[in-house]
């Protein structure tokens, strides 16, 4: 069964950095884009971004243009969204998100969906001074 | 941006009866249009995308419609594990989501 299980809650303080790893089983890693979502305490939902574990090609979010980073490791199946410069209003819960489309077919690249279909548990960032 | 607005905040109805959510955009998303369940503590639950098609496992009592800008989730008949908040999400234009709409036990 398909499983993305997140590293565990982080307090940091202000202007330091963070880094959240995602450990996918269960389905072949390197065929489905993987997604970065947020959300802030009692908020709704906020996309951060994607990376392709593939070619480990991503697209970010213009709100965090610079200061994310998603990178992964294919040898063990995980994914890592490094966030830096942290401000308060960054404390949330951070989750990683599988793609609902493969990212090949029939040889042709194809590109996400931008639906999540499986969800890791969420890791706690909390900003604070 | 694309703002999504859903309508009503809170609904609070009874097991067995039915739930109509409400998602509208402020401009054509197509039908681009995604809804997730989720409950306290929980990451969100993917039930419909692209407006009406039943993401894989999720009962039939959940169905979605709409296209262009105005879009509905509806629950057939309410089980007591469907009260949860609700979020619409449109992938047409960037991606942006609902604020959500709690759905609770009356």
């Amino acid at each position: 069964q398909v499983q993305l299980v997140q590293s565990g809650a982080e307090v940091k303080k202000p202007g330091a950095s963070v880094k959240v790893s995602c450990k996918a089983s269960g389905y072949t890693f390197t065929g489905y884009y993987m997604h970065w979502v947020r959300q802030a305490p009692g908020q709704g939902l906020e996309w951060m971004g994607w990376i392709n574990p593939n070619s480990g090609g991503t697209k970010y979010a213009q709100k965090f243009q610079g200061r994310v980073t998603m990178t992964r490791d294919t040898s063990i199946s995980t994914a890592y969204m490094e966030l830096s410069r942290l401000r308060s209003d960054d404390t949330a819960v951070y989750y990683c998100a599988r793609d609902l489309r493969l990212s090949e077919g029939a040889g042709i690249h194809l590109w996400p969906m931008y639906y999540y279909d499986f969800w890791g548990q969420g890791t706690l960032v909390t900003v604070s001074s | 941006e694309i703002v999504l607005t859903q309508s009503p905040a809170t609904l609070s109805l009874s097991p067995g009866e039915r739930a109509t959510l409400s998602c509208r955009a402020s401009q054509s998303v197509s039908s681009y249009l995604a809804w997730y369940q989720q409950k306290p503590g929980q990451a969100p639950r993917l039930l419909i995308y692209d407006a009406s098609n039943r993401a894989t496992g999720i009962p039939a009592r959940f169905s979605g419609s709409g296209s262009g800008t105005d879009f509905t989730l509806t629950i057939s008949s309410l089980e007591p594990e469907d009260f949860a908040v609700y979020y619409c999400q449109q992938r047409s234009n960037l991606i942006t989501f609902g604020q959500g709409t709690r759905l609770e036990i009356k």
